[in-house]
């Protein structure tokens, strides 16, 4: 199957600083990633959209000036943490979706678990 | 009202037991349906997709029941090994994910 990487797998960072999250597709060509968070015994909640080469479309509720997300390529999207705070601290998830395939068949990153103190 | 409602259990089951999990769904527009299974401090994995005619892969089995909004998943014989959260998820004509809060299940030896 299709594999998606998640870089770091795990950070710890003091309140105020911004953390970068990369997720890539690395088999495969992704037209659209999504970012998703988890907080303790939660569901996964969607926070961004984002196809390469344009700007992400955001959840409501979710600061698009806050969560950076940047899609350059069609195998790389990076989510930026701005200003981190301690309520920020989650398990981040990006999925990709193939340019090619199984209709809404998204694979999912192993996950980033963002700690601020 | 959640778009998605899942009992969030949690199921323990001794090994062999069947159990049977479901979701109810709110958004009529939902197209896709799937269910998910997470383990501990991991990514979700897909499990299998749900279709209306119902489908079945090995000791589990999938169905929609688009009247009535809902979709469940069974579990027969059930191992140790299928220990984790299951989560349903539908998908909208764009194709984003909307998940459940998932349904802890333990099997127990």
């Amino acid at each position: 199957g299709a594999v998606v990487s998640q870089h770091p797998s795990w950070v710890i960072c003091k309140s105020g600083t911004s953390v970068k999250i990369e997720c890539r597709s690395l088999d495969f060509q992704a037209t659209t990633m999504f970012w998703y968070r988890q907080f303790p015994k939660q569901s996964l909640m969607l926070m961004a959209t984002s196809n390469e080469g344009s700007k992400a479309t955001y959840e409501q509720g979710v600061e698009k000036d806050k969560f950076l997300i940047n899609h350059a390529s069609l195998t790389l999207s990076t989510l930026t943490v701005t200003s981190a705070h301690p309520e920020d601290s989650s398990f981040y998830i990006c999925s990709a979706r193939a340019l090619a395939g199984v209709l809404n068949e998204q694979f999912f990153g192993p996950g980033t678990r963002l700690t601020v103190l | 009202r959640k778009e998605v409602e899942q009992d969030p259990g949690p199921f323990n089951v001794p090994e062999g037991a069947t159990v049977a999990f479901n979701c109810t769904y709110s958004n009529s527009a939902s197209q896709s349906f799937f269910w998910y299974r997470q383990d501990c401090r991991k990514e979700p994995k897909l499990l299998m997709s749900v279709y209306s005619s119902g489908n079945e892969d090995g000791r589990f089995t999938a169905q929609l029941n688009r009247a009535s909004q809902y979709i469940s998943l069974l579990i027969r014989d059930s191992k140790l090994s299928d220990s984790a959260t299951y989560l349903c998820a539908w998908a909208s004509s764009a194709r984003q994910l909307t998940f459940g809060s998932g349904t802890q299940l333990t099997v127990l030896p």
